[in-house]
Protein backbone atom coordinates (compact mmCIF):
# COMPACT_ATOMS: atom_id res chain seq x y z
CA UNK A 1 0.00 0.00 0.00
CA UNK A 2 1.38 3.40 -0.77
CA UNK A 3 2.56 5.31 2.69
CA UNK A 4 2.37 8.63 0.47
CA UNK A 5 -0.01 9.66 -1.99
CA UNK A 6 0.49 12.90 -4.13
CA UNK A 7 -2.70 12.88 -6.03
CA UNK A 8 -1.98 15.81 -8.57
CA UNK A 9 0.74 14.98 -10.66
CA UNK A 10 1.22 18.61 -12.19
CA UNK A 11 -0.02 21.61 -11.30
CA UNK A 12 -0.62 25.05 -12.94
CA UNK A 13 -0.84 28.27 -11.04
CA UNK A 14 -0.51 32.07 -11.74
CA UNK A 15 2.38 34.16 -10.72
CA UNK A 16 1.68 36.19 -7.28
CA UNK A 17 -1.04 33.53 -6.40
CA UNK A 18 -1.20 30.71 -3.46
CA UNK A 19 -1.44 27.16 -4.53
CA UNK A 20 -1.94 23.94 -2.84
CA UNK A 21 0.15 20.57 -3.26
CA UNK A 22 -1.67 17.42 -1.85
CA UNK A 23 -0.27 14.99 0.12
CA UNK A 24 -2.11 12.46 2.17
CA UNK A 25 -0.13 9.78 4.06
CA UNK A 26 -0.89 6.85 5.66
CA UNK A 27 0.61 5.47 9.00
CA UNK A 28 0.27 3.81 12.24
CA UNK A 29 2.94 4.77 14.09
CA UNK A 30 2.33 7.51 16.58
CA UNK A 31 5.53 8.89 16.13
CA UNK A 32 5.99 10.39 12.89
CA UNK A 33 7.56 13.17 10.73
CA UNK A 34 6.17 15.31 7.95
CA UNK A 35 8.51 16.89 5.25
CA UNK A 36 8.40 18.75 1.83
CA UNK A 37 11.01 18.60 -0.30
CA UNK A 38 11.14 20.80 -3.69
CA UNK A 39 13.64 19.28 -7.09
CA UNK A 40 14.54 21.71 -9.33
CA UNK A 41 15.24 20.49 -12.82
CA UNK A 42 19.04 20.47 -11.87
CA UNK A 43 18.26 17.43 -9.42
CA UNK A 44 19.19 18.80 -5.86
CA UNK A 45 16.61 18.43 -3.19
CA UNK A 46 15.78 21.69 -1.06
CA UNK A 47 14.43 20.92 2.05
CA UNK A 48 11.09 23.25 2.23
CA UNK A 49 9.26 22.46 5.95
CA UNK A 50 8.70 19.83 8.57
CA UNK A 51 5.69 18.72 10.54
CA UNK A 52 6.28 16.06 13.48
CA UNK A 53 3.09 14.34 14.35
CA UNK A 54 2.90 15.90 18.05
CA UNK A 55 3.18 19.69 16.79
CA UNK A 56 0.26 21.07 17.93
CA UNK A 57 0.57 24.27 15.15
CA UNK A 58 0.95 23.92 11.24
CA UNK A 59 4.21 24.64 10.49
CA UNK A 60 5.58 27.74 8.33
CA UNK A 61 8.26 28.90 7.04
CA UNK A 62 8.48 32.16 4.98
CA UNK A 63 6.01 31.50 1.62
CA UNK A 64 5.86 27.71 2.65
CA UNK A 65 2.99 26.61 5.22
CA UNK A 66 1.67 23.37 6.23
CA UNK A 67 -2.13 22.18 6.70
CA UNK A 68 -1.35 19.77 8.69
CA UNK A 69 -5.06 17.64 9.48
CA UNK A 70 -4.23 14.37 11.47
CA UNK A 71 -7.22 12.93 11.86
CA UNK A 72 -7.86 12.91 7.82
CA UNK A 73 -4.07 11.93 7.63
CA UNK A 74 -3.29 15.10 5.46
CA UNK A 75 -0.40 17.59 5.19
CA UNK A 76 -0.84 19.70 2.05
CA UNK A 77 2.12 22.47 1.40
CA UNK A 78 0.66 25.89 0.41
CA UNK A 79 3.34 27.94 -1.64
CA UNK A 80 1.90 31.85 -1.04
CA UNK A 81 2.55 34.59 -3.82
CA UNK A 82 4.08 32.10 -6.22
CA UNK A 83 7.44 32.89 -7.89
CA UNK A 84 8.57 31.83 -11.34
CA UNK A 85 11.07 30.36 -9.53
CA UNK A 86 8.82 27.89 -7.70
CA UNK A 87 8.40 25.93 -10.74
CA UNK A 88 9.90 22.52 -9.93
CA UNK A 89 8.90 19.00 -8.67
CA UNK A 90 7.55 18.68 -4.91
CA UNK A 91 8.00 15.52 -2.84
CA UNK A 92 5.87 15.22 0.39
CA UNK A 93 7.87 12.56 2.53
CA UNK A 94 7.64 10.91 5.94
CA UNK A 95 9.65 9.04 8.24
CA UNK A 96 7.86 6.61 10.80
CA UNK A 97 9.25 5.66 14.48
CA UNK A 98 10.23 9.62 14.96
CA UNK A 99 13.50 11.20 16.29
CA UNK A 100 15.15 7.67 15.26
CA UNK A 101 13.21 6.32 12.89
CA UNK A 102 15.20 4.51 9.84
CA UNK A 103 12.10 4.41 7.25
CA UNK A 104 12.00 7.57 5.27
CA UNK A 105 9.03 7.36 1.94
CA UNK A 106 8.68 10.04 -0.29
CA UNK A 107 5.73 10.32 -2.59
CA UNK A 108 5.67 10.58 -6.38
CA UNK A 109 5.89 13.90 -6.60
CA UNK A 110 4.25 17.06 -8.33
CA UNK A 111 5.29 19.17 -10.46
CA UNK A 112 4.62 22.91 -10.45
CA UNK A 113 4.62 24.63 -13.15
CA UNK A 114 4.37 28.62 -12.68
CA UNK A 115 3.24 30.84 -15.11
CA UNK A 116 3.63 34.51 -15.59
CA UNK B 1 20.97 24.75 6.61
CA UNK B 2 24.19 21.83 6.32
CA UNK B 3 26.17 21.03 3.36
CA UNK B 4 26.44 17.64 1.35
CA UNK B 5 28.45 17.03 -1.20
CA UNK B 6 28.93 14.31 -3.72
CA UNK B 7 31.21 13.47 -6.28
CA UNK B 8 31.22 13.35 -9.00
CA UNK B 9 28.08 14.91 -10.02
CA UNK B 10 27.95 12.83 -13.13
CA UNK B 11 29.62 9.75 -14.68
CA UNK B 12 29.10 7.63 -17.79
CA UNK B 13 30.94 4.36 -17.86
CA UNK B 14 31.29 1.67 -19.70
CA UNK B 15 29.13 -1.83 -19.04
CA UNK B 16 31.01 -3.94 -16.64
CA UNK B 17 32.83 -1.61 -15.16
CA UNK B 18 32.75 -0.41 -11.32
CA UNK B 19 32.08 3.34 -10.20
CA UNK B 20 32.82 4.49 -7.10
CA UNK B 21 30.48 7.59 -5.41
CA UNK B 22 31.20 9.83 -2.77
CA UNK B 23 28.75 11.46 -0.20
CA UNK B 24 30.53 13.96 2.59
CA UNK B 25 29.09 15.94 4.99
CA UNK B 26 31.49 19.12 4.68
CA UNK B 27 30.55 20.80 8.32
CA UNK B 28 28.92 18.82 10.62
CA UNK B 29 29.30 15.09 11.46
CA UNK B 30 26.59 12.32 9.87
CA UNK B 31 25.64 9.42 11.91
CA UNK B 32 23.66 8.28 9.12
CA UNK B 33 23.54 8.76 5.52
CA UNK B 34 20.88 7.70 3.35
CA UNK B 35 21.37 6.73 -0.07
CA UNK B 36 18.52 7.01 -2.36
CA UNK B 37 18.05 6.17 -6.14
CA UNK B 38 15.65 8.05 -8.84
CA UNK B 39 14.88 7.11 -12.52
CA UNK B 40 13.75 10.08 -14.69
CA UNK B 41 10.34 11.08 -13.68
CA UNK B 42 10.09 8.94 -10.72
CA UNK B 43 10.10 9.38 -7.06
CA UNK B 44 13.05 8.75 -4.71
CA UNK B 45 13.69 5.20 -3.47
CA UNK B 46 15.84 4.58 -0.59
CA UNK B 47 18.12 2.28 -1.67
CA UNK B 48 20.14 1.98 2.14
CA UNK B 49 20.89 3.31 5.17
CA UNK B 50 25.11 3.57 6.24
CA UNK B 51 25.57 3.72 9.96
CA UNK B 52 29.31 4.98 10.47
CA UNK B 53 31.65 2.05 11.86
CA UNK B 54 28.86 -0.81 10.57
CA UNK B 55 26.86 -2.23 7.97
CA UNK B 56 24.61 -0.57 5.74
CA UNK B 57 20.88 -1.67 6.28
CA UNK B 58 19.74 -2.41 2.68
CA UNK B 59 16.04 -2.02 1.28
CA UNK B 60 14.19 -5.04 -0.23
CA UNK B 61 15.24 -5.73 -3.38
CA UNK B 62 18.42 -3.84 -3.05
CA UNK B 63 21.51 -6.35 -4.14
CA UNK B 64 23.89 -5.75 -1.61
CA UNK B 65 26.89 -7.14 -3.50
CA UNK B 66 25.99 -4.91 -6.34
CA UNK B 67 25.83 -1.50 -4.36
CA UNK B 68 28.41 -1.87 -1.85
CA UNK B 69 28.25 0.96 0.84
CA UNK B 70 31.33 1.98 3.46
CA UNK B 71 30.39 4.87 5.72
CA UNK B 72 34.18 4.98 7.05
CA UNK B 73 33.70 7.65 8.95
CA UNK B 74 31.35 10.02 10.38
CA UNK B 75 31.75 12.56 7.27
CA UNK B 76 31.93 10.24 4.28
CA UNK B 77 29.86 6.70 2.80
CA UNK B 78 30.55 5.87 -0.31
CA UNK B 79 28.24 3.75 -3.11
CA UNK B 80 30.17 1.75 -5.30
CA UNK B 81 27.93 0.05 -7.94
CA UNK B 82 29.95 -2.71 -9.14
CA UNK B 83 29.87 -4.24 -12.65
CA UNK B 84 27.09 -1.87 -13.92
CA UNK B 85 24.99 -2.37 -16.83
CA UNK B 86 22.38 -0.19 -18.56
CA UNK B 87 19.88 -0.87 -15.88
CA UNK B 88 21.64 0.99 -13.74
CA UNK B 89 21.99 4.11 -15.26
CA UNK B 90 19.80 6.62 -12.61
CA UNK B 91 20.30 9.27 -10.56
CA UNK B 92 21.59 8.22 -6.70
CA UNK B 93 21.25 10.61 -4.28
CA UNK B 94 22.76 10.83 -0.45
CA UNK B 95 21.23 12.18 2.19
CA UNK B 96 23.02 12.87 5.84
CA UNK B 97 21.26 12.89 8.90
CA UNK B 98 22.76 15.00 12.04
CA UNK B 99 22.39 13.31 15.40
CA UNK B 100 18.83 11.88 15.55
CA UNK B 101 16.82 15.45 14.34
CA UNK B 102 14.03 13.86 12.70
CA UNK B 103 13.91 17.08 10.07
CA UNK B 104 17.64 17.71 10.28
CA UNK B 105 18.56 15.75 7.26
CA UNK B 106 19.90 17.25 4.16
CA UNK B 107 20.47 16.33 0.92
CA UNK B 108 23.27 15.56 -1.31
CA UNK B 109 23.25 17.31 -5.28
CA UNK B 110 22.91 13.98 -6.66
CA UNK B 111 25.12 11.67 -9.16
CA UNK B 112 23.68 11.12 -12.79
CA UNK B 113 25.32 7.37 -14.14
CA UNK B 114 25.29 6.77 -17.40
CA UNK B 115 26.67 3.19 -18.13
CA UNK B 116 27.15 2.52 -22.05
Amino acid sequence: AQKITQTQPGMFVQEKEAVTLDCTYDTSDPSYGLFWYKQPSSGEMIFLIYQGSYDQQNATEGRYSLNFQKARKSANLVISASQLGDSAMYFCAMREGGNYGQNFVFGPGTRLSVLP
Amino acid sequence: GAVVSQHPSWVICKSGTSVKIECRSLDFQATTMFWYRQFPKQSLMLMATSNEGSKATYEQGVEKDKFLINHASLTLSTLTVTSAHPEDSSFYICSARVGGKDHEQFFGPGTRLTVL
